[in-house]
């Protein structure tokens, strides 16, 4: 099944203790994406990924961090995250990036940071 | 810069009721226009798109038009079901911009 997978789907943490949250998709798709979302915001972006071992930030990328070293994959680190951060993330992929395409969503993480 | 304008909600209706959800937008280029459904403690699925203006997105019941002159894309569906319950988010993608501008969302609750 095509699918985007997100791992952990729920996370409470504490203010400064590093985490990464992992994306991985199963079709091939050239471009990935981070974003987050917050009531009454919608969704935002963090960060994307053209290729392996292209990155660049979106709209909101302070306090983020990504890697793309293999295809599937597209972590997003917090390396001292702060109560600010608390949000439901979103990993989304698509084959090229392009305008046109569809994106396709991971099921989120919901974060906490106390 | 690119910019999503959705109806406020939440919206509740009556089951078999017609919807519809007003999305306009602001694009710098000639962007392509989706719909999104967010069911409860799920990610986001596409349920419809345009690519050019006059084109129609179709999916589930639910339609919506690429229109360049009002630079809209409002939701509609004939009759809505307690399974349409979600929150609906109209984006855009901006040729050259690498990424979707989403509105804030729309709750929409159908009653039985």
């Amino acid at each position: 099944e095509a699918q985007v997978t997100q791992n952990p789907r729920y996370l409470i943490t504490v203010t400064g203790k590093k985490l990464t949250v992992t994306c991985s998709q199963n079709m091939n798709h050239e471009y990935m994406s981070w974003y987050r979302q917050d009531p009454g915001l919608g969704l935002r972006q963090i960060y994307y990924s053209m290729n392996v071992e292209v990155t660049d930030k979106g709209d909101v990328p302070e306090g983020y961090k990504v890697s793309r070293k293999e295809k599937r994959n597209f972590p997003l680190i917090l390396e001292s995250p702060s109560p600010n951060q608390t949000s439901l993330y979103f990993c989304a992929s698509s084959s090229s990036g392009q305008a046109t395409d569809t994106q396709y969503f991971g099921p989120g993480t919901r974060l906490t940071v106390l | 810069g690119d910019s999503v304008t959705q109806m406020e909600g939440p919206v509740t209706l009556s089951e078999e009721a017609f919807l519809t959800i007003n999305c306009t937008y602001t694009a710098t280029g000639y962007p392509s226009l989706f719909w999104y459904v967010q069911y409860p403690g799920e990610g986001l699925q596409l349920l419809l798109k345009a690519t050019k203006a006059d084109d129609k997105g179709s999916n589930k019941g639910f339609e919506a038009t690429y229109r360049k002159e009002t630079t809209s894309f409002h939701l509609e569906k004939g009759s809505v079901q307690v399974s349409d319950s979600a929150v609906y988010f109209c984006a855009l993608n901006d040729f050259g911009n690498e990424k979707l501008t989403f509105g804030t969302g729309t709750r929409l609750t159908i009653i039985p």
